[in-house]
């Protein structure tokens, strides 16, 4: 089974509205985190959010938030007031593992957005 | 204060040759980190360090793959001999001691096997 399943393949969104790119994660460890990492053109992977499995609040970092729903197991992130620089790949990543040394990525979403 | 730095951004060999990409993290960083990400998909973990211990190399194939981390600073990774599936882009990253979440990548090395 998929570690990190991502079902959108591509999304696009008007610039200055909201979007939710979705992830689910596949984990039989009770401690474990969630990520999500954008990738412009350029190649560089950059950190968005984190969310712990034991974080009782959805994590927030400025236009980003991540709503974690446990029981599901989804993490999908919301972008709000999309921006053209927000235009790249976005990857949904976790870690698990007795040391947190197992880390897997989802094969990512591309975000156009539209002036 | 500086990223992670790697070299070279990018290289071409032909199948059967051996190539090594190099990677300098962020000072004071304690974790290492490489991962092969093949065009189209998301990064693939090869191998982990702890200062200059292998935490997780599991997905490492270890028949043409290597990698060290001498000193605990700077890391080598090699393949020998190359294969045309191994064009991919090659990615460091690092962070402080776990369990610490946040993960700084370099630009990457752009391996192309013909």
């Amino acid at each position: 089974a998929q570690k990190i399943t991502q079902t959108q393949p591509g999304m696009f969104v008007q610039e200055k509205e909201a979007v939710t790119l979705d992830c689910t994660y596949d984990t039989s460890d009770p401690s474990y985190g969630l990520f999500w990492y954008k990738q412009p053109s350029s190649g560089e992977m950059i950190f968005l959010i984190y969310q712990g499995s034991y974080d009782q609040q959805n994590a927030t970092e400025g236009r980003y938030s991540l709503n974690f729903q446990k029981a599901r197991k989804s993490a999908n992130l919301v972008i709000s007031a999309s921006q053209l620089g927000d235009s790249a790949m976005y990857f949904c990543a976790m870690r698990e593992g007795s040391d947190f040394n197992k880390f897997y990525f989802g094969s990512g979403t591309k975000l156009n957005v539209k002036p | 204060e500086a990223g992670v730095a790697q070299s070279p951004r990018y290289k071409i060999i032909e199948k059967r040759q051996s190539v090594a990409f190099w990677c300098n993290p962020i000072s004071g960083h304690a974790t290492l980190y490489w991962y092969q990400q093949i065009l189209g998909q998301g990064p693939k973990l090869l191998i982990q360090f702890q200062n200059n211990g292998v935490v997780d190399d599991s997905q490492l194939p270890k028949d043409r793959f290597s990698a060290e981390r001498l000193k605990g600073v700077d890391s080598t990774l090699k393949i020998q001999p190359a294969k045309l599936e191994d064009s991919a882009v090659y990615l460091c990253a690092s962070s402080l001691r776990p369990p610490s979440y946040e993960q700084y990548f370099g630009p990457g090395t752009r391996l192309t096997v013909t």
